[in-house]
């Protein structure tokens, strides 16, 4: 079974500074399979990018999604208010489907 | 528009048992696989069980294989977790989610939740 790690586990950021978030997993994973979401307090997670790379629907060019084999990033080129809150990572395989601990946003 | 509302959270007793539902929607529900996923209080995502959208196909998370069922009627546009010998451990915000037809596996849409909580 594959375990995804996400690093680091909360960040405290300003408002428009660039935010790099990692998803490690514990083998090489399908890129295809590989899903970011948003959480904030109180509310589903929000689908941010499919597909290791793809947009979802609605999702502000502000936020891209890289990586390959082991090692994937989630990047937002400049923090909005709006976007501090949890990000998780999330792998299909083996009909089982995994999700990474989560990287927590914060304001500084 | 997609809406996911669930329903049937309580709190019961370790060894309880409890049902779930999730009515669907804003989309035709027959042609989409479905999932539970839960989250306990203050922590992280964990995915559950998936049905495909025929019924035909089901897997479980080792933690809950043997003690939860999930179903769905295609004619009611709802899905189902029945959920057997509760632990402590279950206690959770259990969402049901949409699997994204053309996204990779992702879950593209999610209802609210719907809390559970195994207490004596």
């Amino acid at each position: 079974e594959i375990v995804l790690t996400q690093s680091p586990g909360t960040l405290s950021l300003s408002p428009g500074e660039r935010v790099t978030l990692s998803c490690r997993a514990s083998q090489s994973v399908s890129t295809s399979y590989l899903a970011w979401y948003q959480q904030k307090p109180g509310q589903a997670p929000r689908l941010l990018i499919y597909g290791a790379s793809s947009r979802a629907t609605g999702i502000p060019d502000r936020f891209s999604g890289s990586g390959s084999g082991t090692d994937f990033t989630l990047t937002i080129s400049r923090l909005e208010p709006e976007d501090f809150a949890v990000y998780y990572c999330q792998h299909y395989g083996s009909s089982l489907f995994t999700f990474g601990p989560g990287t927590k946003v914060d304001i500084k | 528009q997609v809406q996911l509302v669930e329903s049937g959270g309580d709190l019961v007793k370790p060894g309880g048992s409890l049902r779930l539902s999730c009515a669907a929607s804003g989309f035709t529900f027959g042609d989409y696989y479905m999932s539970w996923i839960r989250q306990a209080p203050g922590r992280g995502l964990e995915w559950v069980s998936y049905i495909s959208s025929s019924g035909t196909t089901i897997n479980y998370a080792d933690s809950v294989k043997g003690r939860f069922t999930i179903s769905r009627d295609n004619a009611k546009n709802s899905l189902y977790l029945q959920m057997n010998s509760l632990r402590a451990e279950d206690t959770a915000v259990y969402y049901c989610a949409r699997r994204a037809a053309a996204a990779g596996r992702a879950f593209d849409y999610w209802g609210q939740g719907t809390l559970v909580t195994i207490s004596s």
